[in-house]
């Protein structure tokens, strides 16, 4: 499975990231699929995972904000991040998981800014 | 939310010493637990799942071990090419998510 995120590199404070991970040279189906982001010089966080099934679970600090989705018969799934910050900014990757906590391929990662 | 602590925060060895890097969880995760590898400008890559098992492709000097809250990712003799920085994953049914350790670096000495 390849993957690759797409979407704009810089977005102003409070307004809404949006970026989509498009998989390909694989199935979409019976996987969940994840975004996780990386703070310049920082550590992993994971945002959240969305299953082929269209089930979603969230990172409890960034609930309030986020909404994935997927479509499958385009093979991709998406990102929304609302009312943006500084601190949002950070090296965004999508990630399938092939088993429980088994992230197998990931995308090259795309470095979302934060600023007006 | 599960919490994992990953100790100690930077390990200094030479190649060919062995390295035990430590991940502490909140509360039980079974063997839901994941170990990642990550150099500069890398994507972190898979190296160990379900506690134990080794990703396709990685060298047995890599192992894991643990379950339920203690967990263990130990290379056995450092090759140059394993200092990097190394992150636990843990994956709960219940409330369903997954934690990221913060991450524990091993480098040169």
């Amino acid at each position: 499975v390849q993957l690759q995120e797409s979407g704009p590199g810089l977005v102003k404070p409070s307004e809404t990231l949006s970026l989509t991970c498009t998989v390909s040279a694989g199935s979409i189906g019976s996987y969940y699929w994840s975004w996780i982001r990386q703070p310049p010089g920082k550590g992993l966080e994971w945002i959240g995972y969305v299953h082929s099934s269209g089930s979603t679970s969230y990172s409890p600090s960034l609930k309030s904000r986020v909404t994935i989705s997927i479509d499958t018969s385009k093979k991709h799934f998406s990102l929304r991040l609302r009312s943006v910050t500084a601190a949002d900014t950070a090296l965004y990757y999508c990630a399938r998981e092939g088993g429980p906590g088994a992230f197998d391929d990931w995308g090259q990662g795309t470095l979302v800014t934060v600023s007006s | 939310e599960i919490v994992l602590t990953q100790s100690p925060a930077t390990l200094s060895l030479s190649p060919g010493e062995r390295a035990s890097l430590s991940c502490r969880a909140s509360q039980s995760v079974g063997s839901y637990l994941a170990w990642y590898q990550q150099k500069p400008g890398q994507v972190p890559r898979l190296l160990i799942y379900n506690a134990s098992n080794p990703a396709p492709g990685i060298p047995a000097r890599f192992s894991g071990s643990g379950s339920g809250t203690d967990f263990t990712l130990t290379i056995s003799s450092l090759e140059p090419e394993d200092f990097a920085v190394y992150y636990c994953l843990q994956r709960s049914r219940w409330p369903p998510g997954l934690t990221f350790g913060g991450g524990s670096k091993v480098e040169i000495k």
